[in-house]
């Protein structure tokens, strides 16, 4: 069982380069969450979807774009890189979100992305 | 505005010495609050759900409680495998599907 695969896991831009970073769960999940980690500070959220076709935006959405055309992929898009992206990004899924039950957050292993 | 933080940053323990880490946090309706563990170049994973004040959950070595303004996480007679980021995490009633993270706490077990 995979669980959430998240690719490529390290990434070079350079600014103004675009990217999309690739998010596939294999646990039947509803809901797919997109956080980016820096040091020192907590994941923050930058868009979720509670299914496919339904995506909302979390904390930190600028210069982010998201689509969920089916239940298992979720990608995230940068259109323009600039530097302040640099970051660990992190996908996540659960079965269930808020009101039913809280359940937990299944997280992949991360993508080490760099601006220069 | 929702906020979590913990204490302390980093923690260094010999093999066996027990402690506590803490997680105190500031939400509107809190839904529920998660515990985490997090090793290096490696997304987290899950430990604990806590939902109400006095709850408690327990996974080996590790305890977790919870009261109205903070929940800790004990650590019983640690290894060093023990070694890792502990994340806070907690949902709050507000809106969507918002977890609120805390910035870990960074634990060494020495042999």
């Amino acid at each position: 069982n995979a669980g959430v695969t998240q690719t490529p896991k390290f990434r070079i831009l350079k600014i103004g380069q675009s990217m999309t970073l690739q998010c596939t769960q294999d646990m039947n999940h509803n809901y797919m969450y997109w956080y980016r980690q820096d040091p020192g500070m907590g994941l923050k959220l930058i868009y979720y979807s509670v299914g496919a076709g339904i995506t909302d935006k979390g904390e930190v959405p600028n210069g982010y774009n998201v689509s969920r055309s089916t239940t298992e992929d979720f990608p995230l898009r940068l259109e323009l890189a600039a530097p302040s992206q640099t970051s660990v990004y992190f996908c996540a899924s659960s079965y269930r979100g808020a009101g039913a039950g809280n359940q937990p957050q299944h997280f992949g292993d991360g993508t080490r992305l760099s601006i220069l | 505005e929702d906020q979590v933080t913990q204490s302390p940053e980093a923690l260094r323990l010999q093999e066996g010495e027990s402690s506590s880490l803490n997680c105190s946090y500031t939400v509107s309706g809190l839904r529920g609050l998660f515990w985490y563990r997090q090793d290096p170049g490696k997304g987290p994973e899950f430990l604990f759900t806590l939902y109400s004040a006095g709850e408690e959950k327990e996974k080996e070595r590790l305890k977790a409680t919870l009261t109205k303004k903070e929940s800790f996480l004990h650590i019983t007679a640690p290894k060093p495998e023990d070694s890792a980021t502990y994340l806070c995490a907690v949902q709050a009633g507000n809106y969507g599907q918002n977890f609120v993270f805390g910035p870990g706490t960074r634990l060494s077990v020495l042999p």
